[in-house]
C-alpha cells in the first residue's frame, strides 16, 4: 500500500484566497483525522471522521475551515477565507479503527502571505 | 482536558548510550498511548502502541513502558546510534478517541 496520500505537498497562496487540501486513506481504514502543526502549538486533532462521518470536529479554529469526506478514499480540510495564522503543516492520518495505530501522511505545508 | 508534557524537550547523547524518554499525562482514563517519531520536515511514523491494559511493548531496540495509574509513559532507546536522531513524540488516545501529543523531545545522537 502507498500509505496516506496529501497533495499538495506546499501550497503558498494570499490571505483571503480559498485553500484545499486534500487526502486520501490507507484502503480498508474506517477512520480518518486531520491534524495542525505550529511551532507554538505543536500537534493538534482539528476533525476525525469514522466509516466517512465526522465524529468531532471541537478542534476546528473556525468557521472558515470545513472538512468533508465523500467516501472512504477522499476527503478534504478547506480554508476559506485563509489568515496568514493558518500558515502551518496539516497532516491527514488514517486508522483501522478510532484506537488503532494512526498512520500519518507526509503533510501539506500552508503557507498564507 | 487531557495534557500531555515530554521531558526533556532536547537531547543530545553520544553514539551507543542507552537512553529513556519520559511522557506524562493528566487523565488516567485512556485508551491507548502510541511513541511516534518525526524527521525534520516529514510526517510522523508510528513507532509502538500500547493499549491500556498492557505494561510495555517492544521493538528492536525500542521498549516503551506505561503505568497508567501514575500518568506515566517511558521510552527506552537501547543503543543508540546516529538514525534515531529525531523528535519522539508521545500520544494519547482518551475520551471521545482523540490523540492528544506531548511537545517532543528532540533526540540527537552524535557519532
Amino acid at each position: 500500500d502507498a500509505g496516506v496520500i496529501q497533495s499538495p505537498r506546499h501550497e503558498v497562496t494570499e490571505m483571503g484566497q480559498e485553500v484545499t487540501l486534500r487526502c486520501k486513506p490507507i484502503s480498508g481504514h474506517n477512520s480518518l483525522f486531520w491534524y495542525r502543526q505550529t511551532m507554538m502549538r505543536g500537534l493538534e486533532l482539528l476533525i476525525y471522521f469514522n466509516n466517512n462521518v465526522p465524529i468531532d470536529d471541537s478542534g476546528m479554529p473556525e468557521d472558515r475551515f470545513s472538512a468533508k469526506m465523500p467516501n472512504a478514499s477522499f476527503s478534504t480540510l478547506k480554508i476559506q477565507p485563509s489568515e496568514p495564522r493558518d500558515s502551518a503543516v496539516y497532516f491527514c492520518a488514517s486508522s483501522l479503527t478510532t484506537t488503532e495505530t494512526q498512520y500519518f501522511g507526509p503533510g501539506t505545508r500552508l503557507l498564507v502571505l | 482536558k487531557q495534557e500531555v508534557t515530554q521531558i526533556p524537550a532536547a537531547l543530545s547523547v553520544p553514539e551507543g548510550e542507552n537512553l529513556v524518554l519520559n511522557c506524562s499525562f493528566t487523565d488516567s482514563a485512556i485508551y491507548n498511548l502510541q511513541w511516534f517519531r518525526q524527521d525534520p520536515g516529514k510526517g510522523l511514523t508510528s513507532l509502538l502502541l500500547i493499549q491500556s491494559s498492557q505494561r510495555e511493548q517492544t521493538s528492536g531496540r525500542l521498549n516503551a513502558s506505561l503505568d497508567k495509574s501514575s500518568g506515566r509513559s517511558t521510552l527506552y532507546i537501547a543503543a543508540s546510534q546516529p538514525g534515531d536522531s529525531a523528535t519522539y513524540l508521545c500520544a494519547v488516545n482518551s475520551a471521545g478517541n482523540m490523540l492528544t501529543f506531548g511537545g517532543g523531545t528532540r533526540l540527537m545522537v552524535k557519532p
